[in-house]
């Protein structure tokens, strides 16, 4: 098992373009997080899916959308971008399970640079 | 609001020292709390959860509800434990997943 994946590693874009990062959750996982970690920063939550459906949502803009795959996998969008976007991207996955909790599972991410 | 505060941003200790970073949070329920620790050029990565009870790689953490705190300690450090350590904390659900809360993280380097 790979693990959790992510890809690309690595993506320049400019402002007011629209990006899609990807994420392949670690095997037999069924919930998927994702986080934006700004330099200097510890990861903050954005959304998290399950059943392919947004269960949660941190608080950040419209302008970052998502979208589960009954596969499991998972994309983030995020429209009109701006310079503050720029960012690490960290995708998490879990499963849940109750009266024990989860443990989630960090991809390596996807550093996107807005110019 | 549920919050982490780690105060220290840089921690140095030399090698064989005792080292203890720190971990304060603030949430209405029943927290968990989690140490996620990432080494240069690798992902985060779980290095104990409290609920478990375990320790990992020498670390130990303890879970004071009195103080809302959750630090992080090992009585000898080793030049390998050289990384940045993430607090981070999750309401304990009912079978649903809880976002995680993280710290701002505290960079230790342990010199020889």
């Amino acid at each position: 098992d790979a693990g959790v994946t992510q890809s690309p590693t690595h993506l320049i874009k400019t402002r007011g373009q629209q990006v899609t990062l990807r994420c392949s959750p670690k095997s037999g996982h069924d919930t998927v997080s994702w986080y934006q970690q700004a330099l200097g920063q510890g990861p903050q939550f954005i959304f998290q899916y399950y059943e392919e459906e947004e269960r949660q949502r941190g608080n950040f803009p419209d302008r970052f959308s998502g979208h589960q795959f009954p596969n499991y996998s998972s994309e983030l969008n995020v429209n009109a971008l701006l310079l503050g976007d720029s960012a690490l991207y960290l995708c998490a996955s879990s499963l849940p399970t109750p009266g024990i909790g989860e443990t989630q599972y960090f991809g390596p991410g996807t550093r996107l640079l807005v110019l | 609001a549920q919050r982490v505060t780690q105060p220290e941003k840089l921690l140095s200790v030399f090698k064989g020292a005792p080292v203890e970073l720190k971990c304060n949070y603030s949430y209405s329920g029943s927290p968990e709390l989690f140490w996620y620790v990432q080494y240069s050029r690798q992902r985060l990565q779980l290095l104990l959860r409290h609920i478990s009870r375990e320790s990992i790689k020498g670390f130990t953490a303890d879970l004071n509800k009195g103080e809302t705190s959750f630090h992080l300690k090992k009585p000898f450090a080793q030049e390998e434990d050289s990384a940045m350590y993430y607090c981070a904390l999750s309401g304990l659900g009912e079978g649903g997943s809880e976002k995680l809360v993280f710290g701002k993280g505290t960079k230790l380097t342990v010199n020889p």
